[in-house]
């Protein structure tokens, strides 16, 4: 069965400083992955998709994401944080055998202070 | 995205009454989703459906019910809200891709 684990529930960074927001999945196949990003009142936003064209994967905001098949990880990165990067953040993995079925992780809370 | 509409917003209810979320999207996509999300567990699939004639159980579909009333609309109900129904539900819509477009969500509280 596929599984997706966030392996930081929340992260604190400083304004400017880098993120690094971890996510471990386990599937049988080559899977479909997803970040996305949840604002305070806010729907879901769709950061970036890795569906095996390249490992890394570049979103939008300035995130990107590598894919480590040894590793089984896609990890959520961005250089620099600013304030309005502060949100949830879920890593997401979908059902080879039914793509319509998404795998949510459980969500790392990103909080950037000034 | 502002695509995927979803109303009401907000929505306090009372145990065993009957409540409707809509949901509404303008892309054309084929494929929509209702999802909840607690506190700690991410979103689960409630129901989703490939078409007007195609509903499909998802991971939680009991105490709920959908209808796919046409292309651009998906509603779910609960038949009679309980407790612990209370929660933050979305609805997406996707077209030949995997990727789902989520809308802004409904904040249900059953008292």
């Amino acid at each position: 069965a596929q599984s997706v684990t966030q392996l930081d529930s929340h992260v604190s960074v400083s304004e400017g400083t880098p993120v690094l927001l971890r996510c471990n999945y386990s599937s049988s196949y080559s899977p479909s992955l997803f970040w996305y990003v949840q604002h305070p009142n806010k729907g879901l936003q769709l950061l970036l998709k890795y569906t095996s064209a390249a490992t890394l994967v570049k979103g939008i905001n300035g995130f990107e994401a590598e894919f480590k098949k040894s590793e089984t990880s896609f990890h959520l990165t961005k250089p620099s944080a600013h304030m309005s990067d502060a949100a949830e953040y879920f890593c997401v993995v979908s059902d080879p055998y039914n793509t319509d079925k998404l795998i949510f992780g459980t969500g790392t809370r990103l909080q950037v202070f000034p | 995205d502002a695509d995927v509409t979803q109303t009401p917003r907000n929505r306090i209810t009372k145990t065993g009454k009957r409540i409707m979320l809509e949901c509404s999207q303008t892309k054309g996509h084929d494929r929509m989703y209702w999802y909840r999300q607690d506190p700690g567990l991410g979103l689960r699939l409630i129901y989703y459906s490939f078409d007007v004639k195609d509903i499909n159980k998802g991971e939680i579909s009991d105490g709920y019910s959908v209808s796919r009333q046409a292309q651009a609309k998906f509603s779910l109900s609960l038949e009679s809200a309980i407790p612990n129904q209370t929660a933050l539900y979305f609805c997406a819509a996707s077209g030949s891709t995997d990727t789902q477009y989520f809308g802004p969500g409904t904040r249900l509280t059953v008292l």
